[in-house]
């Protein structure tokens, strides 16, 4: 198993350009979530998904986008780029089965992506 | 509103020492508190994890300590080791959304040989 994949590693975008970041995920996770990370100030999650077709805010959704067609892809949007939105995102899963409300499900991380706006 | 306050923010141990890492919550509706450890250009990696319902959980060298009258929690390194460098995240959960971590600003451990 992969696990957790994302693309690009890396990437330079001016402001106002739009780009999407890919994650897949092969270990069949119901639930996945993007985080981004800026030094010093811990992760912060952007937007979830409990299975595919059903995704909701996180802490910090504005400016993104995203959208889970399938059980493995969770891509996130950036429509027009802003200096702000530098950081490193991270897109993770989880496997949480039906009826087990009070169990906590570890989530696994991918590598993430550094991004930088200038 | 910082749910979840960790300090130190860096730590400095010798080969062989404790790294103590400390964390306080404020909502009370958390009832579930993992580590994360984060090598540097990697992912966070689920560490140890404890539930309120105990006040200390131990596994290998990495143990957390849980005052819940206090709301606080904390990661406890023995014989620390250069290998033991990371940043280390505390989290926490609210019950009923199990799956939305929130978590502290992170402390970065570096262990001198």
């Amino acid at each position: 198993n992969a696990g957790v994949t994302q693309t690009p590693k890396f990437r330079i975008l001016k402001i106002g350009q739009s780009m999407t970041l890919q994650c897949t995920q092969d270990m069949n996770h119901n639930y996945m979530y993007w985080y981004r990370q800026d030094p010093g100030m811990g992760l912060k999650l952007i937007y979830y998904s409990v299975g595919a077709g059903i995704t909701d805010k996180g802490e910090v959704p504005n400016g993104y986008n995203v959208s889970r067609s399938t059980t493995e892809d969770f891509p996130l949007r950036l429509e027009l780029a802003a200096p702000s939105q530098t950081s490193v995102y991270f897109c993770a899963s989880s496997y949480r089965p039906p009826g087990t409300g009070g169990a906590y499900n570890e989530q696994f991380f991918g590598p993430g992506t550094r991004l930088t706006v200038l | 509103q910082q749910q979840v306050k960790q300090s130190p923010q860096s730590l400095i141990v010798q080969k062989g020492g404790i790294s103590i890492i400390n964390c306080a919550y404020e909502n009370t509706a958390f009832d579930y508190f993992p580590w994360y450890q984060q090598f540097p250009g990697k992912g966070p990696a689920l560490l140890i994890a404890i539930r309120p319902d105990v006040s200390k959980k131990k596994e290998g060298r990495f143990t957390i300590s849980f005052n819940k009258s206090a709301k606080q929690f904390s990661l406890h390194i023995m014989d620390s080791q250069p290998g033991d460098s990371a940043t280390y995240f505390c989290a926490a959960t609210p019950r009923g959304s199990n799956y939305k971590l929130t978590f502290g600003k992170g402390t970065l451990l570096t262990v001198n040989p």
